[in-house]
């Protein structure tokens, strides 16, 4: 199956730095990516979907100039979280269909800790 | 618009008894229906999916799902519960009309005692 990876896996950084993670399709091209945020023990939150050679498409409620997402070729994509505060503490997730039906092959997951 | 609802945060059962984890879902148009599979720290897999024909659908780890029109549901079993299926599992719906989005059901964790 298709597979997408996801880079760094766990990253630790000050208040008020910045933090970019990667997601990419590494045998397929992906002209669409979503991005979605979990919290503990809860569910997957849809934060904005990535558009090869276009804007982002973000989620009601989730600020565009917080989570600065760039879909810059068909197999990348990067969530820049701007001026992190511990309340961006949490567990980035991505996403790329494929295989038809709308199936989503998720990448590992970025574990973020904002101090 | 859709929307997915999973009954019972928590499911505990015995290894070897049944699984039974139940998703209902609110489409004006039957969607594509998923469950996927997440365990700690890790990203989701996917199970089994029905997208059109037999609605009895048979997915990884022993796993299947029947697809209910009339009662709008996707319920996943497995026979015998194994140790290793203790994990998160997540049903999921998708808009055939197209754009890929697709929205989670709040989770069900997977219990399995010896």
């Amino acid at each position: 199956g298709a597979v997408v990876s996801q880079h760094p896996s766990r990253v630790i950084c000050k208040s008020g730095t910045s933090v970019k993670i990667e997601c990419r399709s590494l045998d397929f091209q992906a002209t669409t990516m979503f991005w979605y945020r979990q919290f503990p023990k809860q569910s997957l939150m849809l934060m904005a979907t990535s558009n090869e050679g276009s804007k982002a498409t973000y989620e009601q409620g989730v600020e565009k100039d917080k989570f600065l997402i760039n879909h810059a070729s068909l197999t990348l994509s990067t969530l820049t979280v701007t001026s992190a505060h511990p309340e961006d503490s949490s567990f980035y997730i991505c996403s790329a269909p494929a295989g038809g039906a709308n199936e989503q092959f998720f990448g590992p997951g970025t574990r973020l800790t904002v101090l | 618009a859709q929307s997915v609802t999973q009954l019972g945060s928590h499911v505990s059962v015995s290894e070897g008894a049944l699984v039974l984890l139940r998703c209902n879902y609110s489409s004006s148009v039957p969607p594509y229906l998923f469950w996927y599979v997440q365990y700690p720290n890790q990203g989701l897999q996917l199970l089994l999916k029905y997208t059109t024909g037999a609605t009895l659908v048979k997915g990884i780890n022993g796993f299947e799902a029947e697809f209910k029109k009339s009662e709008t549901s996707f319920h996943l079993t497995k026979p015998s519960a194994h140790m290793s299926d203790a994990a998160e599992y997540f049903c999921a719906v998708s808009d055939r009309g197209g754009g890929f989005k697709t929205i989670f059901g709040a989770g069900t964790r997977l219990f399995v005692k010896a």
